[in-house]
């Protein structure tokens, strides 16, 4: 079945430095990438659209200068929280759409603390 | 904006009974997805059901049924004989099958599962 690996599981970093949190497809080739950020005991808020090979689509409020996306493979895709501060702490989930289907894989999430 | 509604934020019922718990929608569009998603404690969404609202049929997934009414926008999953293993968030989710296919959430029911 189609697989998405999601690394770190968890990460505690500093405030002021970056993180970045990596989303693989390892079985399958996902043209399509979703990033979703959870907060305690809420539902996931959708933060950007990434595709391969093109500039990642943000939702409205997501500050893009943030929350750099790249999705430079077909199996790759990247969030990097720059400048992380203690506001950004919070579990994020990559969700893979295979190339040609409509069926979402998502990763096991990265819990992020900023101290 | 497609939105996804689940009014019932916590549910429980006892081991072996059936549980019903309701989502409705918005959207304009006539062709489109919606899901059922688990997240248990570990937090990894897990997918349980799936309807193509084209199709006219619910779907089912041995213990897990849903009742699909296009008209009324509502897309309710039951779960037939609850297993403690059932214990978890569930949310309702939607795509469209065109454009960026991006999954909406609702607001999540958290179901307990009493011995």
């Amino acid at each position: 079945g189609a697989v998405v690996s999601q690394h770190p599981s968890w990460v505690i970093c500093k405030s002021g430095t970056s993180v970045k949190i990596e989303c693989r497809s390892l079985d399958f080739q996902a043209t399509t990438m979703f990033w979703y950020r959870q907060f305690p005991k809420q539902s996931l808020m959708l933060m950007a659209t990434s595709n391969e090979g093109s500039k990642a689509t943000y939702e409205q409020g997501v500050e893009k200068d943030k929350f750099l996306i790249n999705h430079a493979s077909l199996t790759l895709s990247t969030l990097t929280v720059t400048s992380a501060h203690p506001e950004d702490s919070s579990f994020y989930i990559c969700s893979a759409r295979k190339t040609g289907g409509h069926g979402y894989t998502f990763g096991s999430g990265t819990r992020l603390t900023v101290v | 904006a497609q939105t996804v509604t689940q009014s019932q934020p916590e549910m429980s019922v006892q081991e072996a009974e059936t549980v019903t718990l309701s989502c409705t929608y918005d959207t304009s569009e006539s062709d489109y997805y919606l899901f059922w998603y688990k997240q248990p404690p570990s937090r990894q969404m897990i997918l349980v059901i799936r309807q193509e609202a084209y199709k006219q049929q619910n779907a089912t997934e041995n213990r897990f049924s849903v009742n699909f009414q296009k008209a009324a926008k509502s897309f309710s999953l039951k779960i037939s004989d609850s297993q403690l293993g059932d214990a978890a968030m569930y949310f309702c989710a939607y795509s469209q099958v065109r454009g960026a296919q991006k999954l909406v959430f609702g607001q999540g029911t958290r179901l307990t599962i009493n011995p």
